[in-house]
Protein backbone atom coordinates (compact mmCIF):
# COMPACT_ATOMS: atom_id res chain seq x y z
CA UNK A 1 0.00 0.00 0.00
CA UNK A 2 2.23 3.19 -1.35
CA UNK A 3 1.60 6.51 0.74
CA UNK A 4 0.65 8.46 -2.07
CA UNK A 5 -2.56 6.88 -4.29
CA UNK A 6 -2.44 7.01 -8.23
CA UNK A 7 -5.04 4.91 -10.14
CA UNK A 8 -3.32 2.12 -11.22
CA UNK A 9 -4.20 2.38 -14.84
CA UNK A 10 -4.73 5.05 -17.33
CA UNK A 11 -5.68 5.24 -21.04
CA UNK A 12 -6.21 7.08 -24.00
CA UNK A 13 -6.20 7.64 -27.86
CA UNK A 14 -3.97 9.34 -29.89
CA UNK A 15 -4.31 13.42 -29.50
CA UNK A 16 -6.11 13.08 -26.81
CA UNK A 17 -5.82 14.79 -23.37
CA UNK A 18 -5.13 12.50 -20.27
CA UNK A 19 -5.35 13.34 -16.33
CA UNK A 20 -3.00 11.48 -13.75
CA UNK A 21 -4.10 12.09 -10.03
CA UNK A 22 -2.11 11.72 -7.17
CA UNK A 23 -3.64 11.84 -3.94
CA UNK A 24 -1.85 12.66 -0.35
CA UNK A 25 -1.80 13.98 2.70
CA UNK A 26 -0.94 17.48 5.04
CA UNK A 27 2.36 15.59 5.74
CA UNK A 28 3.60 14.97 2.23
CA UNK A 29 1.89 17.16 -0.68
CA UNK A 30 0.28 19.71 1.97
CA UNK A 31 3.72 20.36 3.26
CA UNK A 32 6.14 19.40 0.07
CA UNK A 33 6.12 20.33 -3.56
CA UNK A 34 5.54 16.71 -5.91
CA UNK A 35 7.72 15.80 -8.78
CA UNK A 36 6.50 13.63 -11.45
CA UNK A 37 8.77 10.40 -13.13
CA UNK A 38 8.18 8.47 -16.17
CA UNK A 39 9.51 4.86 -16.46
CA UNK A 40 9.32 3.43 -20.15
CA UNK A 41 9.68 -0.35 -20.00
CA UNK A 42 13.03 -1.87 -18.88
CA UNK A 43 14.30 1.62 -18.35
CA UNK A 44 15.10 3.88 -15.34
CA UNK A 45 12.88 6.69 -13.82
CA UNK A 46 13.55 10.05 -15.78
CA UNK A 47 12.54 13.34 -14.08
CA UNK A 48 8.89 15.10 -16.00
CA UNK A 49 7.69 17.37 -14.03
CA UNK A 50 9.64 19.22 -10.09
CA UNK A 51 8.02 21.75 -7.93
CA UNK A 52 4.60 20.73 -8.56
CA UNK A 53 4.45 22.32 -11.93
CA UNK A 54 7.94 22.61 -13.39
CA UNK A 55 8.90 20.66 -16.15
CA UNK A 56 11.79 19.22 -16.50
CA UNK A 57 14.94 20.57 -18.99
CA UNK A 58 14.14 18.61 -22.31
CA UNK A 59 10.48 17.62 -21.19
CA UNK A 60 8.28 18.28 -24.04
CA UNK A 61 5.28 21.00 -22.93
CA UNK A 62 2.22 18.62 -23.52
CA UNK A 63 3.59 17.82 -19.92
CA UNK A 64 2.15 19.77 -17.17
CA UNK A 65 1.76 19.63 -13.51
CA UNK A 66 -0.59 21.49 -10.94
CA UNK A 67 -1.10 20.81 -7.02
CA UNK A 68 -4.27 21.67 -4.87
CA UNK A 69 -4.55 21.31 -1.36
CA UNK A 70 -3.24 17.33 -0.67
CA UNK A 71 -3.46 16.26 -4.26
CA UNK A 72 -1.60 16.59 -7.20
CA UNK A 73 -2.01 16.04 -10.75
CA UNK A 74 0.02 15.15 -14.11
CA UNK A 75 -1.90 16.30 -17.52
CA UNK A 76 -0.72 15.27 -20.81
CA UNK A 77 -1.72 16.66 -23.69
CA UNK A 78 -1.85 15.79 -27.41
CA UNK A 79 -1.35 12.11 -26.36
CA UNK A 80 1.74 10.02 -28.54
CA UNK A 81 1.98 6.18 -28.40
CA UNK A 82 5.65 7.08 -27.12
CA UNK A 83 4.02 8.63 -24.00
CA UNK A 84 3.06 4.86 -23.19
CA UNK A 85 4.85 4.12 -19.76
CA UNK A 86 4.29 3.86 -15.80
CA UNK A 87 4.13 7.35 -14.43
CA UNK A 88 5.04 7.74 -10.34
CA UNK A 89 4.14 10.97 -8.36
CA UNK A 90 6.76 12.01 -4.85
CA UNK A 91 6.95 13.72 -2.39
CA UNK A 92 8.92 14.06 0.97
CA UNK A 93 6.98 13.43 4.30
CA UNK A 94 7.63 15.08 7.04
CA UNK A 95 6.25 12.29 9.50
CA UNK A 96 8.47 9.29 8.24
CA UNK A 97 11.23 11.60 7.44
CA UNK A 98 11.07 10.10 4.18
CA UNK A 99 10.37 10.11 0.32
CA UNK A 100 7.30 8.72 -0.36
CA UNK A 101 5.92 7.31 -3.69
CA UNK A 102 2.44 6.59 -5.13
CA UNK A 103 1.99 3.64 -6.68
CA UNK A 104 2.26 3.91 -10.15
CA UNK A 105 0.07 4.56 -13.55
CA UNK A 106 0.08 3.01 -16.37
CA UNK A 107 -0.86 4.54 -19.61
CA UNK A 108 -1.86 2.86 -22.45
CA UNK A 109 -1.86 5.07 -25.47
CA UNK A 110 -4.92 3.18 -27.67
CA UNK B 1 27.04 15.32 -18.48
CA UNK B 2 25.97 13.26 -15.78
CA UNK B 3 26.53 9.79 -15.07
CA UNK B 4 25.91 7.20 -12.44
CA UNK B 5 26.51 4.18 -12.48
CA UNK B 6 25.60 1.18 -10.12
CA UNK B 7 27.68 -1.81 -9.33
CA UNK B 8 27.56 -4.58 -6.80
CA UNK B 9 24.19 -6.11 -7.81
CA UNK B 10 23.77 -10.18 -7.29
CA UNK B 11 22.31 -13.47 -6.09
CA UNK B 12 23.05 -13.67 -2.31
CA UNK B 13 21.06 -15.92 0.31
CA UNK B 14 18.45 -14.98 2.95
CA UNK B 15 20.25 -13.47 5.55
CA UNK B 16 23.72 -12.77 3.69
CA UNK B 17 25.23 -9.24 2.84
CA UNK B 18 26.18 -7.06 -0.61
CA UNK B 19 27.41 -3.54 -1.22
CA UNK B 20 26.04 -1.74 -3.71
CA UNK B 21 28.23 1.32 -5.12
CA UNK B 22 27.45 3.99 -7.64
CA UNK B 23 30.08 6.10 -9.50
CA UNK B 24 28.84 9.63 -10.05
CA UNK B 25 31.10 12.04 -12.76
CA UNK B 26 30.39 15.06 -14.41
CA UNK B 27 29.07 17.14 -12.03
CA UNK B 28 30.16 18.32 -8.25
CA UNK B 29 29.43 15.41 -6.49
CA UNK B 30 30.15 16.99 -3.20
CA UNK B 31 27.35 19.70 -3.08
CA UNK B 32 24.63 17.11 -3.78
CA UNK B 33 22.27 14.97 -2.04
CA UNK B 34 22.37 10.97 -2.99
CA UNK B 35 19.24 8.77 -2.98
CA UNK B 36 18.75 4.97 -2.87
CA UNK B 37 15.66 3.92 -4.77
CA UNK B 38 14.27 0.36 -5.49
CA UNK B 39 11.95 -1.57 -7.31
CA UNK B 40 10.38 -4.98 -6.85
CA UNK B 41 9.88 -7.43 -9.95
CA UNK B 42 6.52 -5.91 -11.05
CA UNK B 43 6.12 -3.74 -8.45
CA UNK B 44 6.32 0.43 -8.02
CA UNK B 45 9.22 2.07 -6.90
CA UNK B 46 10.07 2.51 -3.22
CA UNK B 47 12.65 5.27 -1.74
CA UNK B 48 15.09 3.55 0.37
CA UNK B 49 17.61 5.89 1.95
CA UNK B 50 19.40 9.62 1.01
CA UNK B 51 22.79 11.24 2.66
CA UNK B 52 23.44 14.47 2.71
CA UNK B 53 26.31 15.61 0.61
CA UNK B 54 28.81 16.10 2.99
CA UNK B 55 27.69 12.73 4.63
CA UNK B 56 26.50 14.48 8.16
CA UNK B 57 22.45 13.15 7.76
CA UNK B 58 21.57 9.96 6.36
CA UNK B 59 17.42 8.97 6.30
CA UNK B 60 16.30 5.66 5.67
CA UNK B 61 12.69 4.02 5.06
CA UNK B 62 11.86 2.06 7.98
CA UNK B 63 11.81 -1.71 6.53
CA UNK B 64 15.47 -1.14 6.02
CA UNK B 65 16.48 0.76 9.09
CA UNK B 66 19.20 -0.95 11.03
CA UNK B 67 20.24 -3.43 8.24
CA UNK B 68 21.11 -0.81 5.38
CA UNK B 69 23.46 1.66 5.95
CA UNK B 70 24.68 4.56 3.20
CA UNK B 71 27.43 6.35 2.55
CA UNK B 72 29.78 8.24 0.07
CA UNK B 73 33.40 9.17 -0.75
CA UNK B 74 33.42 12.49 -1.69
CA UNK B 75 36.79 12.26 -2.88
CA UNK B 76 38.73 15.09 -5.39
CA UNK B 77 37.10 14.94 -8.84
CA UNK B 78 41.18 13.73 -10.04
CA UNK B 79 40.84 10.96 -7.78
CA UNK B 80 37.55 9.46 -9.75
CA UNK B 81 36.19 8.28 -6.49
CA UNK B 82 32.99 10.13 -6.24
CA UNK B 83 31.15 7.43 -5.12
CA UNK B 84 27.73 6.75 -2.71
CA UNK B 85 27.52 2.90 -1.39
CA UNK B 86 24.52 1.22 0.27
CA UNK B 87 25.76 -1.58 2.40
CA UNK B 88 22.98 -4.15 2.77
CA UNK B 89 22.86 -6.74 5.58
CA UNK B 90 20.59 -9.65 7.45
CA UNK B 91 18.87 -9.51 3.79
CA UNK B 92 15.68 -10.81 3.14
CA UNK B 93 13.71 -12.22 -0.27
CA UNK B 94 11.43 -8.92 0.08
CA UNK B 95 14.80 -6.80 -0.81
CA UNK B 96 14.92 -8.51 -4.15
CA UNK B 97 14.40 -5.28 -6.48
CA UNK B 98 16.46 -3.39 -9.00
CA UNK B 99 18.02 -0.70 -6.93
CA UNK B 100 18.67 2.77 -9.03
CA UNK B 101 20.98 5.42 -7.18
CA UNK B 102 19.71 9.10 -8.11
CA UNK B 103 20.69 12.83 -7.56
CA UNK B 104 18.97 14.37 -5.43
CA UNK B 105 18.31 18.24 -5.71
CA UNK B 106 17.02 20.50 -2.93
CA UNK B 107 17.89 17.43 -0.65
CA UNK B 108 16.84 18.40 2.86
CA UNK B 109 13.66 21.12 1.94
CA UNK B 110 10.60 20.90 0.82
CA UNK B 111 11.31 21.30 -2.66
CA UNK B 112 13.60 17.67 -3.68
CA UNK B 113 13.36 15.76 -6.26
CA UNK B 114 15.69 13.35 -8.29
CA UNK B 115 16.82 14.74 -11.04
CA UNK B 116 19.19 11.78 -12.70
CA UNK B 117 18.93 8.26 -12.28
CA UNK B 118 21.53 5.28 -12.81
CA UNK B 119 21.18 2.32 -14.84
CA UNK B 120 20.26 0.15 -11.77
CA UNK B 121 21.61 -3.18 -10.47
CA UNK B 122 19.76 -5.81 -9.95
CA UNK B 123 19.84 -7.69 -6.11
CA UNK B 124 18.05 -11.22 -5.74
CA UNK B 125 17.73 -12.73 -2.90
CA UNK B 126 17.11 -16.30 -2.84
CA UNK B 127 18.30 -19.42 -1.23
Amino acid sequence: QSVLTQPPSASGTPGQRVTISCSGSSSNIGSNTVSWYQQLPGTAPKLLIYRNNQEASGVPDRFSGSKSGTSASLAISGLQSEDEADYYCAAWDDSRNGQVFGGGTKLTVL
Amino acid sequence: EVQLVESGGGLVQPGGSLRLSCAASGFTFSSYWMTWVRQAPGQGLEWVANIKHDGSDKYYVDSVKGRFTVSRDNASRDSGKNSVYLQMNSLRAEDTAVYYCAREVNGGTAYNFFDHWGQGALVTVSS
